[in-house]
C-alpha cells in the first residue's frame, strides 16, 4: 500500500543553518504531498502541500518540491529560527484524497 | 480561525476499562476522522465517518472500537475494554468535502492506560 518514509531524528541545528528533511513516498496514481508541523502542545498543522509534480509548496519559508521521478517531497528552509524546533511529518493523501498517510515525523530543534 | 478541539488533552485509565474520547469538528465539516500515533512511531488512520456512519477504517479499528456521533457538535471515539497497546495519542480531524483542501487536526488527546 501507500507509504511514507522520512529521516529519522532528532535533527539539531543552529540557528540560521540550512535544513533539509528527506522524504520519499510509495504510491499508485499520484497523490497529494504535504509537510505537516506539530510544536510543542498543539495539533498538526498544515504547513504546505503539492498536487502534482514539479510543483512547489512553499510557506514560512519552508518549501518542497514535488518529483516524480525520485518519489519525493524534501522540506528545506535556508536559514532556520528557533521558533522552528517542532516535529514534521511528510505525508500523502491517497488516491480518493481523504486519508492522510504519514510518516514517522522527524523532531527538530534549533539552538540560539 | 475555526478549530476542531478535542477533550481531554491527557487521560488516564486503567486496563480493561472503557474510555471516550471527544472532538468537537468544526461546524459546518461533513466529515470526521480519527488517528492514533503510537509513541515513536507514525500517525495512523483509524477511521472515516461520513452521514453518519463509517466510511472507511483500518486494521486498528477492531470490534474494540466505535465511533459516535451522538448530537449535531461531538464526534466520539469509544474503546471498550482497553489495553496497553492502545496508550497513543489520539488525534481527531475534519474536513468539508472529504479532502485534503480543508482538512483540519485537534491537538490530541494524549491516552495512557496502566
Amino acid at each position: 500500500g501507500d507509504s511514507v518514509t522520512q529521516m529519522e531524528g532528532p535533527v539539531t541545528l543552529s540557528e540560521e543553518a540550512f535544513l533539509t528533511i528527506n522524504c520519499t513516498y510509495t504510491a499508485t496514481g499520484y497523490p497529494s504531498l504535504f509537510w505537516y508541523v506539530q510544536y510543542p502542545g498543539e495539533g498538526l498543522q498544515l504547513l504546505l502541500k503539492a498536487t502534482k509534480a514539479d510543483d512547489k509548496g512553499s510557506n514560512k519559508g519552508f518549501e518542497a518540491t514535488y518529483r516524480k521521478e525520485t518519489t519525493s517531497f524534501h522540506l528545506e528552509k535556508g536559514s532556520v529560527q528557533v521558533s522552528d524546533s517542532a516535529v514534521y511529518f511528510c505525508a500523502l493523501s491517497d488516491k480518493r484524497g481523504d486519508k492522510i498517510i504519514f510518516g514517522k515525523g522527524t523532531r527538530l530543534h534549533i539552538l540560539p | 480561525e475555526p478549530e476542531v478541539t478535542q477533550t481531554p488533552s491527557h487521560q488516564v485509565t486503567q486496563m480493561g476499562q472503557e474510555v471516550i474520547l471527544r472532538c468537537v469538528p468544526i461546524s459546518n465539516h461533513l466529515y470526521f476522522y480519527w488517528y492514533r500515533q503510537i509513541l515513536g512511531q507514525k500517525v495512523e488512520f483509524l477511521v472515516s465517518f461520513y452521514n453518519n456512519e463509517i466510511s472507511e477504517k483500518s486494521e486498528i479499528f477492531d470490534d474494540q472500537f466505535s465511533v459516535e456521533r451522538p448530537d449535531g457538535s461531538n464526534f466520539t471515539l469509544k474503546i471498550r475494554s482497553t489495553k496497553l497497546e492502545d496508550s497513543a495519542m489520539y488525534f481527531c480531524a475534519s474536513s468539508l468535502q472529504g479532502d485534503f483542501r480543508s482538512y483540519t487536526f485537534g491537538s490530541g488527546t494524549r491516552l495512557t492506560v496502566v
